[in-house]
């Protein structure tokens, strides 16, 4: 079974950093591009960043370029957002989430982990 | 606002049939695959459709999606409160601003 954990999520000031991380069980991990997808309270979906199975593509939406990384370790399983310099309007519920193919949407969403940035 | 284009909300009573609207582009829609999410109050989207029309293993088939060229459609038939939640289509966008884009969500509601 295709698990995904979000963890690392809290309250921070304007400014301030925070790392996510995702941890897979129950397929291939190295096999798969993965993604960030973050949804504002009350909002929508919104893709925030890509990572190619062997981390040679990467893409951020524009809203985060510059201050968000997205990085992955297939012998841990893990994926990882660090945030930096953040804003009140990056205040969501942050979703890692597998990627079937290469561009293609997700298929399988963790339950998320809830950013709050907030003074 | 949204790349991709749904009606905010939508009605239907128990046992009926409502369709649900996602309109876009030629850099998205009009040449790649949609799938679409149920996203149940509370929860994670969960993948109902995938390339299209394809259901993944345990969707029932109630649940049916297709596509015309920028637009695609979700359709569920026999209805249930439990179908009660948000709908997001989703796609990829060949476009240098995105790489994948999703719609605004629209919200069924079961009368």
């Amino acid at each position: 079974e295709v698990q995904l954990v979000e963890s690392g999520g809290g309250l921070v000031k304007p400014g301030g950093s925070l790392r996510l991380s995702c941890a897979a069980s129950g397929f291939t991990f190295s096999s798969y591009s993965m993604n960030w997808v973050r949804q504002a309270p009350g909002k929508g979906l919104e893709w925030v960043s890509s990572i190619s199975s062997s981390s040679s593509y990467i893409y951020y939406a524009d809203s985060v370029k510059g201050r968000f990384t997205i990085s992955r370790d297939n012998a841990k399983n893990s994926l990882y957002l660090q945030m930096n310099s953040l804003r009140a309007e990056d205040t969501a519920v942050y979703y890692c989430a597998r990627e079937p193919y290469s561009g293609s949407p997700p298929d399988y969403w963790g339950q998320g982990t809830l950013v709050t940035v907030s003074s | 606002q949204s790349v991709l284009t749904q009606p905010p909300s939508v009605s239907a009573a128990p046992g009926q049939k409502v369709t649900i609207s996602c309109s876009g582009s030629s850099s998205n829609i009009g040449n790649n695959y949609v799938s679409w999410y149920q996203q149940l109050p509370g929860t994670a989207p969960k993948l109902l459709i995938y390339e299209n029309n394809k259901r993944p293993s345990g969707i029932p088939d109630r649940f049916s999606g297709s596509k015309s060229g920028t637009s695609a459609t979700l359709g569920i038939t026999g209805l249930q409160t439990g179908d009660e939640a948000d709908y997001y289509c989703g796609t990829w966008d060949s476009s240098l601003s995105a790489y994948v884009v999703f719609g605004g969500g629209t919200k069924l509601t079961v009368l």
